[in-house]
């Protein structure tokens, strides 16, 4: 059964930068079949998808937040990380690991993390 | 980016009842590549439905989608308990990939 587990503060500071890990267990993420990336939910808001990227480090980014967003990827320990630098509280959400099936010149998410909220603020 | 309008934003039914949700796309969805999520509360989203008809791995075939270009619908034919949730519209034509807002399904 796939698990994917997002770990990290949950607490973060106006201007520092928030830090998640997602670590895969009963799955590989090396496999060109997926992708695996990160999506979030602010508190009474919709989901905003944030990034994708392969076993090989290929990413794919939402334009709003490309400039501040790094996701990289560690296959030996099963984990795809979350970097996003200059947080404010319009940050504030919960944020959700998940594997995105590819598809012809595409992916769609396919299974999702319980997700982890995080909070900025002094 | 795409923009996807879901309604209504929250639906009425009693158990045994049909339901039927919209999502709408600002745009056409390139190659119909639209999911359905369902999220309840404490529990991670659960995919549904891919490439606008089909269902996902284990989903009850109660769990019915159609549609192409900008107009998409999700319908479940006999409503269970376990059925009230919120559900999201999603596409992955086009980068962004963007959600609907969401359609609440209450008990009546």
């Amino acid at each position: 059964q796939l698990q994917l587990q997002e770990s990290g503060p949950g607490l973060v500071k106006p201007s520092e930068t928030l830090s998640l890990t997602c670590t895969v267990s009963g799955g590989s993420i090396v496999s060109s079949a997926y992708y695996w990336g990160w999506i979030r939910q602010p508190p009474e808001k919709g989901l905003e998808w944030i990034g994708i990227i392969n076993y090989h480090g290929d990413t794919y980014y939402n334009p709003s937040l490309q400039s501040r967003v790094t996701l990289s990827v560690d296959p030996s320990r099963n984990q795809v990380s979350l970097q996003l630098k200059s947080v404010t509280a319009g940050d504030t959400a919960v944020y959700y690991c998940a594997r995105f099936k590819t598809v012809p010149s595409s992916s769609f998410c396919d299974y999702w993390g319980l997700g982890s909220l995080v909070t900025v603020s002094s | 980016e795409i923009v996807l309008t879901q309604s209504p934003g929250t639906l009425s039914l009693s158990p045994g009842e049909r339901a039927t949700l919209s999502c709408r796309a600002s745009q056409n969805v390139w190659s119909n590549y639209l999911a359905w999520h369902q999220q309840k509360p404490g529990q991670a989203p659960r995919l549904l439905i891919y490439g606008a008809s089909s269902r996902a791995t284990g989903i009850p075939d109660r769990f019915s989608a159609s549609g192409s270009g900008t107009d998409f619908t999700l319908t479940i034919s006999r409503l269970e308990p376990e059925d009230f949730a919120v559900y999201y519209c999603q596409q992955y034509g086009s980068s962004p990939y963007t959600f609907g807002l969401g359609t609440k399904l209450e008990v009546k």
